[in-house]
């Protein structure tokens, strides 16, 4: 099946910097992406949909000035927490669909953010 | 997007097939029966979908009623490494907003020897 690959896995920072979470496609082309948020015990929340070459659209009550997304190729997607806080530790997944018919989808491993 | 209905937890014997039940009495004709898998702390993993007849692979078994009203998810032989969260999801297939998939809270399967 197609695979699709998150980096860095997990990631501990400080209270206030960014961190940048890449979602990659290695064998097939994902004009769209999709980025969830879980916490534990929870089920996947759908935070924005990225789209390659125009802007994401975010779900509502995401602040789209926190979570930066940016498409930038048929194969790349990322995902820029903001002047992270506490309160963004997650575990963050994205997904890209494989296109044709009822297309399922593909999603990455997984990135444990922790901000201390 | 059709809501569905699944229990919060069943248990199976290891080597037993394991029947997750999933109901989604407001599916819309052009939605299809998604499933999809969560073993603790790694992405979902895709299982097996159908629009209204019944499917197989070489994962599972999927059933649906002839109303398409809920469906039935089989796992033949369960093994232990068949533990995992199992998402059931309606949605219409593809396109790119269509493709978002919006997850409930599943049922969380648990094999034991």
């Amino acid at each position: 099946g197609a695979v699709v690959s998150q980096h860095p896995s997990w990631v501990i920072c400080k209270s206030g910097t960014s961190v940048k979470i890449e979602c990659r496609s290695l064998d097939f082309q994902a004009t769209t992406m999709f980025w969830y948020r879980q916490f534990p015990k929870q089920s996947l929340m759908l935070m924005a949909t990225s789209n390659e070459g125009s802007k994401a659209t975010y779900e509502q009550g995401v602040e789209k000035d926190k979570f930066l997304i940016n498409h930038a190729s048929l194969t790349l997607s990322t995902l820029t927490v903001t002047s992270a806080h506490p309160e963004d530790s997650s575990f963050y997944i994205c997904s890209a669909p494989l296109a044709g018919g009822p297309n399922e989808q593909f999603f990455g491993p997984g990135t444990r953010l922790t901000v201390l | 997007d059709a809501k569905t209905t699944q229990p919060t937890s069943m248990d199976c014997a290891e080597g037993r097939a394991a029947n997750l039940p999933c109901n989604h009495s407001t599916i819309s004709g052009n939605e299809y029966v998604y499933w999809y898998r969560q073993i603790h702390s790694q992405g979902p993993q895709y299982i097996i979908h159908g629009l209204k007849n019944n499917e197989t692979n070489e994962m599972a078994s999927l059933i649906i009623t002839e109303d398409r009203k809920s469906s039935t998810l089989i796992l033949p032989h369960a093994t232990l490494r068949d533990t995992a969260v199992y998402y059931c999801i309606v949605r219409v297939a593809g396109g790119n907003q269509g493709g978002k998939l919006i997850f409930g809270q599943g049922t969380e399967l648990s094999v034991k020897p």
